[in-house]
């Protein structure tokens, strides 16, 4: 089985400065990774994806993320944070031999304030 | 080209009614998804087709739920009776494949009375 965990359930920090969000995933067998946001009102939005390969993923609007093995771990992470920004990010992780489904983390809200 | 359509946006029951939500994938995509979000807890899975099979449904919570995607296109989901634990945000997405990206749409949100 798997499991993710996001370690903090909120996370406010000022526009423009650095932010991590952090991802912890536990599994017997190979996984992808995933980062979606969802912004008030919306659907879940595809971020960035680590499938194989180098591990620093780069995604939209300015995120990336870093797979480490040995810590099993996928934190998400932006330089300078914008207003927009605020919003709920959800990690996820799927088993590369399964049919694709999901298993997600509780989510991180990031309030960003002027 | 459009998203994943879910319909309605918010459904407001009382116990023991049925509802039924919708979801239309992208054209083209063969995997279809449900997952829930209960208040407070995490997304989690409930069930998986491709093209009009479900590839796996381990996640359905019982019997009260039944989905369908009757010519692989558009999926249904029927919650029949509604209890009060089925309250929550049911999303949909869709993919090409199993190993693609899959692209969400925005969910419909349950309350049970």
């Amino acid at each position: 089985a798997q499991s993710v965990t996001q370690l903090d359930s909120q996370v406010p920090v000022f526009e423009e400065a650095p932010v991590e969000l952090r991802c912890n995933y536990s599994s017997s067998v190979s996984v992808y990774l995933f980062w979606y946001v969802q912004y008030p009102n919306q659907g879940l939005q595809l971020l960035l994806k680590y499938l194989s390969g180098s591990t620093l993923v780069k995604g939209i609007n300015g995120f990336e993320a870093e797979f480490n093995k040995s810590q099993t771990s996928f934190h998400l992470r932006k330089p300078s944070v914008h207003i927009s920004d605020t919003a709920e990010y959800f990690c996820a992780v799927s088993p590369t031999s399964n049919t694709g489904k999901l298993i997600f983390g509780q989510g991180t809200t990031l309030q960003v304030k002027p | 080209e459009a998203g994943v359509t879910q319909f309605p946006s918010h459904s407001v029951i009382e116990k023991g009614q049925t509802v039924t939500l919708r979801c239309d994938p992208i054209s083209g995509h063969d995997n279809l998804y449900w997952y829930r979000r209960v208040m407070g807890k995490e997304i989690k899975f409930l069930l998986h087709f491709v093209k009009e099979s479900k590839q796996d449904e381990s996640g359905m919570p019982n019997n009260r739920f039944l989905a369908e995607r009757t010519g692989g296109t558009y999926s249904t989901l029927k919650v029949q009776p509604a209890e009060l634990e089925d309250s929550g945000v049911y999303f949909c997405a869709s993919s090409q494949g199993m190993d693609q990206p899959q692209h969400f749409g925005d969910g419909t949100r349950l309350s049970i009375l």
